[in-house]
């Protein structure tokens, strides 16, 4: 069964750091991976999503890495706002036929200013 | 394009009653599904659907019921609500083709059962 596991559960940082985010999955037979971003009682944004067949995508201040063969994903964000204070979330689709996204619990990030 | 609507945003119910969470997308996605998001247990898939008149269940689907009369909607279904059902509800359709895929989100429906 797949399992994904966001590190830390929570982060914060002064504003300007550049950080990381984790993900790790258990089974690497994955169709992708999205990251979403989600402000306190909203929904979910996607940020980011990495094709199987890809290393990493990039949009603005935001840079996701994937390596399936190790289960991991990172995000990367550059030059932390006030702004980016949001949970991030994680979530892989497995290659099974049926299966749905898989999500992690997610990163709480708070940048203060 | 108004991407996915979920109504209500909020709604109280008591134990024992039935209610209908609505769930609308104009991007003609053949996949929509449910989720249900509760502190320290992450987003959980409760029922999914792969096009009209095809329905299946997901991770949590008891207490639930859900139909796909039209590539538009899909409705879900608490036929008798619990406490245990308290929680923030998504909807959620895919996009793409072959193996590149992505989801929408709805904003939510925030749910108490009292």
């Amino acid at each position: 069964k797949q399992e994904v596991t966001q590190i830390p559960a929570a982060l914060s940082v002064p504003e300007g750091e550049n950080l990381v985010l984790n993900c790790s999955f258990t089974d690497s037979a994955i169709y992708n991976l999205q990251w979403f971003r989600q402000d306190p009682g909203k929904g979910l944004t996607s940020l980011l999503l990495i094709q199987s067949s890809q290393r990493e995508q990039t949009s603005g201040r935001l840079n996701a890495s994937l390596d399936k063969s190790s289960g991991r994903s990172t995000l990367y964000i550059a030059a932390s706002q006030p702004g980016d204070s949001a949970t991030y979330l994680c979530a892989v689709r497995s290659n099974q036929a049926g299966t749905a996204l898989i999500f992690g619990k997610g990163t709480t990030l708070s940048v203060s200013s | 394009n108004a991407g996915v609507t979920q109504t209500p945003k909020f709604q109280v119910l008591k134990t024992g009653q039935s209610m209908t969470l609505q769930c609308a997308q104009d991007m003609n996605h053949e996949y929509m599904s449910w989720y249900r998001q509760d502190p320290g247990m992450g987003l959980r898939l409760i029922h999914y659907s792969v096009g009209a008149g095809i329905t299946d269940q997901g991770e949590v689907p008891n207490g639930y019921n859900v139909s796909r009369s039209t590539t538009e909607d899909f409705p879900l279904r608490l036929l008798s609500a619990a406490p245990s059902q308290t929680s923030v509800y998504f909807c959620a359709s895919r996009w793409g083709t072959g193996r590149h895929y992505g989801y929408t989100f709805g904003s939510g429906t925030r749910l108490t059962v009292v």
